[in-house]
C-alpha cells in the first residue's frame, strides 16, 4: 500500500506570496493532520480534517488554512508569506477520528526569501 | 505542551540493545505511550505505541512501568541505519486533543 505523499517536496516562495501544499493520504484513511517543523519551535501541530472538516486546530495565525477533499486528499495554504514560514510542512494519515497510528509523509520543505 | 522528558542525546554500539528512556510522570488514565523516530529532514517514522502493556513489534519493544510514569524504548539489535530523533509522545485517541504533541525527543547515534 502506497504511504502518503506530498507534493511540491520542494517550494521556494518570496515574502508576501502565498502557496498551496498538497497531501495524499494512504488509501483508506480518512483523517489528516498537518504539522510544521522549524529548527527553533520543532514539531507543531497545525490543524486536522476528517470527512471534509476541521476537528482541531493549533494555535497558528489565520494566515493557515487548510481544507480536505471528499477523496481525503487534503490542501493547506499559507498566505502572506513571512520569513518565518521557512519550514519542513508534514502531513500526516491515520484511519479516521477514532483510530490511532498516525503515518507521515515525507514532507514539503517551503524556503521564503 | 509537551509531556515527557527524554535525554537529548545517546550512543549506541553497532549490533548492540539501543534502550531508550522516557519519563511521563503525569500521564493520564486514557493516554497511550507513543514512539516516532525522525531520519534527518524526512517525515517521522512511527515504530511502536501502548497504553500499559509491553509491545514488540519488528521493530523494537516498549516496556511500560505499572504505575505508568515512564517507558524504555529497545531497539534489539541497533544498526547505523537506527540513528536519528526518536520522540516519546503522550497522547488520547478521541477528543480535540488528539494531535501528537512532539518534545524535543533523544539523538540516538549508533557507533560501528
Amino acid at each position: 500500500k502506497a504511504g502518503v505523499t506530498q507534493t511540491p517536496r520542494y517550494l521556494i516562495k518570496t515574502r508576501g506570496q502565498q502557496v498551496t501544499l498538497s497531501c495524499s493520504p494512504i488509501s483508506g484513511h480518512r483523517s489528516v493532520s498537518w504539522y510544521q517543523q522549524t529548527p527553533g519551535q520543532g514539531l507543531q501541530f497545525l490543524f486536522e480534517y476528517f470527512s471534509e472538516t476541521q476537528r482541531n486546530k493549533g494555535n497558528f495565525p489565520g494566515r493557515f488554512s487548510g481544507r480536505q477533499f471528499s477523496n481525503s486528499r487534503s490542501e493547506m495554504n499559507v498566505s502572506t508569506l513571512e520569513l518565518g514560514d521557512s519550514a519542513l510542512y508534514l502531513c500526516a494519515s491515520s484511519l479516521g477520528w477514532r483510530a490511532d497510528t498516525q503515518y507521515f509523509g515525507p514532507g514539503t520543505r517551503l524556503t521564503v526569501l | 505542551d509537551a509531556k515527557t522528558t527524554q535525554p537529548p542525546s545517546m550512543d549506541c554500539a553497532e549490533g548492540r540493545a539501543a534502550n531508550l528512556p522516557c519519563n511521563h510522570s503525569t500521564i493520564s488514565g486514557n493516554e497511550y505511550v507513543y514512539w516516532y523516530r525522525q531520519i534527518h529532514s524526512q517525515g517521522p517514522q512511527y515504530i511502536i505505541h501502548g497504553l500499559k502493556n509491553n509491545e514488540t513489534n519488528e521493530m523494537a519493544s516498549l516496556i511500560i512501568t505499572e504505575d505508568r510514569k515512564s517507558s524504555t524504548l529497545i531497539l534489539p539489535h541497533a544498526t547505523l541505519r537506527d540513528t536519528a530523533v526518536y520522540y516519546c509522545i503522550v497522547r488520547v485517541l478521541q477528543g480535540s486533543a488528539r494531535q501528537l504533541t512532539f518534545g524535543s525527543g533523544t539523538q540516538l547515534t549508533v557507533l560501528p
